[in-house]
């Protein structure tokens, strides 16, 4: 059975101090992993996606990387339209399904 | 070009009433996906579905069916509603290239008292 865990739960931050979101996952084949932002009230929306081991990917001021076993969100310098949730996924190869993680509430404060 | 809607927004149910939720994409996506999202949690795919005519079940489909007749539509339906049912539900599409991205709706709110 595919796991997503995300650390930690909450975050406050002070706008421009740098930090990063962790998602550990286990899956049978890693076919992607997926990070997703989601506001209060609305649908998830799409960051990026990553592949393989050691890929990284970057917008604005966020940077994903990954590893056999992890990824991580890299925000850097936070500015307060930053804040959101933060939603990690993986799809396995036995089926085009995504299985998310909690979530990280990112709050950032000006 | 409107992406993926749903009907209601909003819903509150009595134990025991049934309702559809409604969801239409127009991107001409084959896969498409019902999530429910409990408060403070991540989503939990209920059913899905590859093409009109084919759908599996998720992590938690008791209590839901669909149905997948065209491609633009993937209604869920709730027999016999439950305080349990009580979330948020999200549809979502995708195209079927290798890793495209889930395009979700904006969700429907439902209360079952």
């Amino acid at each position: 059975e595919d796991q997503v865990t995300q650390s930690p739960e909450a975050l406050r931050l002070q706008e421009g101090e740098s930090s990063s979101l962790n998602c550990s996952y286990t899956v049978s084949g890693l076919r992607g992993l997926f990070w997703y932002r989601q506001d209060p009230g609305k649908g998830p929306e799409f960051l990026f996606t990553l592949y393989s081991a050691g890929e990284e990917k970057e917008k604005e001021r966020l940077k994903a990387t990954l590893t056999k076993k992890e990824s991580f969100l890299h925000i850097t310098a936070p500015k307060p339209e930053d804040s959101a949730t933060y939603l990690c996924a993986v799809e396995d190869t036995g089926r085009r399904a995504l299985t998310f993680g909690s979530g990280t509430r990112l709050q950032v404060q000006p | 070009n409107a992406g993926v809607t749903q009907t209601p927004k909003f819903r509150i149910l009595k134990i025991g009433q049934s309702m559809t939720l409604q969801c239409t994409q127009d991107m001409n996506h084959n896969y498409m996906y019902w999530y429910r999202q409990d408060p403070g949690m991540g989503l939990k795919l209920i059913y899905y579905s590859v093409g009109a005519g084919i759908t599996d079940k998720g992590e938690v489909p008791n209590g839901y069916n669909v149905s997948r007749s065209t491609t633009e539509d993937f209604p869920l339906r709730l027999e016999l509603a439950a305080p349990s049912q009580t979330s948020v539900y999200f549809c979502a599409s995708r195209g079927t290239a290798r890793l495209n991205e889930q395009y979700f709706g904006p969700g429907t709110r439902l209360t079952v008292t």
